[in-house]
């Protein structure tokens, strides 16, 4: 079974520009979670998704948004990049919407915002 | 809300030495607990988890963590520790929503 998948796995970007980031799944699972991870702040929860809809969002600005598709599919988007949002970003899925369900983490997106 | 503390940034014991991660919660509601591993450049892959019944969890690769309720900690632990341990380690909660939240992690080194 092929794991969570995230795409690309590494991206440089410039200041002000947006960047498109994208998580597919484990196949069957509904539920995708959004995470960045810096050195500084840790694992910081940014947003998570069922059913195409959004069920839960971190404290970060509006700058960073994320859609779910009706394969399950995810992407997150950041517009106008700051250089704080130099980070690894990890996707998780898990088959249901439920709080003791492990969650599988994808390799991440490394984003440099130079 | 709930929170997180794992003691100590990073931990070095010897190749055959016990290894002991510490991780407190704080949680208004009972928790969920979970423990991760990271090596570099990967994702988190889960070791063990706590959801309800017995408070001794086994995990994968030798590890174990016991839920203390009365100290609200979960600590990780393992007899032995092997060269392929070195990694860095998250004690993560989930109680009252959907998310995780996770320590700041723990970077255990294993010296031979």
């Amino acid at each position: 079974k092929a794991g969570v998948t995230q795409t690309p796995r590494y991206l440089i970007k410039t200041r002000g520009q947006q960047v498109t980031l994208s998580c597919s799944p484990i196949s069957g699972h509904r539920s995708v979670s959004w995470y960045q991870q810096t050195p500084g702040q840790g694992l910081q929860f940014l947003f998570e998704y069922f059913s195409e809809t959004q069920r839960n969002k971190g404290n970060f600005p509006g700058r960073f948004s994320g859609r779910q598709f009706s394969n399950s599919r995810s992407e997150m988007n950041v517009s106008t990049l700051e250089l704080g949002d130099s980070a690894l970003y990890l996707c998780a899925s898990s088959p249901i919407l439920q709080r003791d369900t492990e969650a599988f983490f994808g390799q991440g997106t490394r984003l440099t915002v130079v | 809300a709930q929170s997180v503390t794992q003691l100590g940034s990073h931990v070095s014991v010897s190749e055959g030495a016990l290894v002991l991660l510490r991780c407190n919660y704080s949680s208004s509601v009972p928790p969920y607990l979970f423990w991760y591993v990271q090596y570099p450049n990967q994702g988190l892959q889960l070791l063990l988890k706590y959801t309800t019944g017995a408070t001794l969890v086994k995990g994968i690769n030798g590890f174990e963590a016991e839920f203390k309720k009365s100290e609200t900690s979960f600590h990780l632990t393992k007899p032995s520790a092997h060269m392929s341990d070195a990694a860095e380690y998250f004690c993560a909660v989930g109680a009252g929503s959907y998310q995780l939240t996770f320590g700041k992690g723990t970077k255990l080194s294993v010296i031979p």
